[in-house]
């Protein structure tokens, strides 16, 4: 079974440019999440689409932050403008249905240094 | 509130020796409760989790973990560590509540596992 792809794995910009990640989550996931993990720190939730639906945005810097899923498989996430506080790893998740119990799969996420 | 507390940030263990990794949390409901690994450079991995039944869970790479109600904890141990097992391990709770603003998976800071040689 293939696992979560993302792409690309690292991404250099200054700040104030914009930037774009690709998510292609497990076959048949329903669910699809996108973390924004910081050094040293656990992953913090930043959107969570369940098919093409979001279900949960609440900590999604939407000033400069947005995501689609459009035909309820790959996402992306966008950033436009970045700063420097956006320097993180960007991970996306996915699991079969929205259930409290289902465990997340991890894709090998992207590295952002927004300089 | 939900919420997870991962008390050491890192463990240091000797290769052989029996390993744990704390855990506590808060949950309103009944926990939904999940511990994840994570090698450098790489995403996170599912270890194991607890739902119900048997408050020792076994999971992946010989882990296993024990549910406490009493002391809300979900520690995860290992009765022989490998200097393999050496990475960032997340314990992780969800409220089988499942209310709206309780439906995120809630995350701990991490504890830096290393084992030596």
């Amino acid at each position: 079974e293939a696992g979560v792809a993302q792409s690309p794995r690292y991404k250099i910009i200054e700040k104030r440019q914009s930037v774009a990640f690709w998510c292609n989550p497990i076959s048949g996931h329903a669910t699809l999440y996108w973390y924004q993990q910081i050094l040293g720190q656990g992953p913090k939730l930043l959107i969570q689409f369940q098919n093409n639906g979001v279900v949960d945005d609440s900590q999604l810097p939407k000033d400069r932050f947005s995501a689609e899923r459009l035909k309820g498989v790959d996402s992306t996430l966008k950033i436009q403008p970045a700063k420097l506080e956006d320097s993180a790893v960007y991970l996306c998740a996915s699991s079969l249905e929205v259930l409290a119990s289902n465990e997340q799969f991890f894709g090998p996420g992207t590295r952002l240094t927004v300089l | 509130a939900q919420s997870v507390a991962q008390p050491e940030d890192q463990v240091n263990v000797a290769e052989g020796n029996p390993l744990t990794v704390k855990c506590t949390y808060s949950v309103s409901g009944n926990p939904y409760l999940f511990w994840y690994v994570q090698y450098p450079n790489r995403g996170l991995q599912f270890l194991l989790k607890y739902i119900t039944g048997d408050n020792l869970v076994k999971g992946s790479y010989g882990f296993e973990a024990e549910f406490n109600k009493s002391q809300t904890s979900f520690h995860l141990k290992k009765p022989s560590a490998l200097v393999s097992d050496s990475a960032l391990y997340f314990c992780a709770v969800r409220d089988s509540l499942f209310m709206d603003s309780n439906y995120q998976l809630i995350w701990g800071a991490g504890t830096k596992l290393i084992i030596k040689p």
